[in-house]
């Protein structure tokens, strides 16, 4: 089973919601990541979470906030959204974060719109 | 600045024939470069990769080709099908804080016309 399962597939929200996105994989990977889209570009790296410690955060704005309750679960909580991060949210795992040929298995992504 | 670059945004390939997809990069300290695709409304699927100690990988109908002095690789699909229709992303990676990250190219949007 290589899935990664992220719900919702779509959200819309005012830029006054608190919303959150989720991710879960049940490969034993130790690694997730999440991952910013917009059209017709290349998916940008947000957060990495390594045995459920937060190892990188890319200078995301504060209303982003990441949660790893345990290895299998992250979550993405969106809070004050300006209507410039409508994007796809991608989340992504691998085995480990220290391999340079770590495949990373992606999600099909949350779809977000802000109004 | 776009470290990995992917210069065709579309390409369009009869079926049975080879699809060439490139890909070029800045960064020497790369060391491991994949190729992942996607279809519409799905994640990106991982295809095929290369450590920067190879010149070359095959998997069934896909290889892919590495030229370190050029900076440059490609991805070969032989014979190419209308199932391989899909946005091909080229990702290079680095080691940050501590963690391989990836470096995804902008894409390209391959077509095999039946």
């Amino acid at each position: 089973d290589t899935e990664v399962t992220q719900t919702p597939k779509h959200l819309v929200m005012g830029m006054t919601n608190k919303k959150s996105l989720k991710c879960e994989q049940h490969m034993g990977h130790r690694a997730m990541y999440w991952y910013k889209q917009k059209a017709k570009k290349p998916p940008e790296l947000m957060f990495v979470y390594s045995y459920e410690k937060l190892s990188i955060n890319e200078s995301v704005p504060s209303r982003f906030s990441p949660e790893c309750p345990n290895s299998s679960l992250l979550n993405l909580h969106l809070h004050a959204l300006q209507p410039e991060d409508s994007a796809l949210y991608l989340c992504a795992s691998s085995q480990e974060r220290l391999a340079g040929g770590n495949i990373q298995y992606f999600g099909a992504g949350t779809r977000l719109s802000v109004l | 600045d776009q470290q990995v670059k992917q210069n065709s945004p579309s390409l369009s390939v009869q079926e049975g024939r080879i699809s060439i997809l490139n890909c070029d990069y800045t960064n020497s300290m790369f060391d491991y470069f994949l190729w992942y695709k996607k279809y519409p409304a799905e994640g990106p699927t991982f295809l095929i990769s290369i450590s920067s100690i190879k010149d070359k990988n095959e998997d069934g109908r896909f290889t892919v080709f590495l030229n370190k002095s050029a900076k440059h690789l490609s991805l070969h699909i032989v014979p190419s099908q209308p199932g391989d229709s899909a946005v091909y992303f080229c990702a290079a990676t680095a080691l940050s804080s501590g963690t391989y990250k990836y470096i995804f190219g902008t894409g390209t949007r391959l077509k095999v016309l039946a």
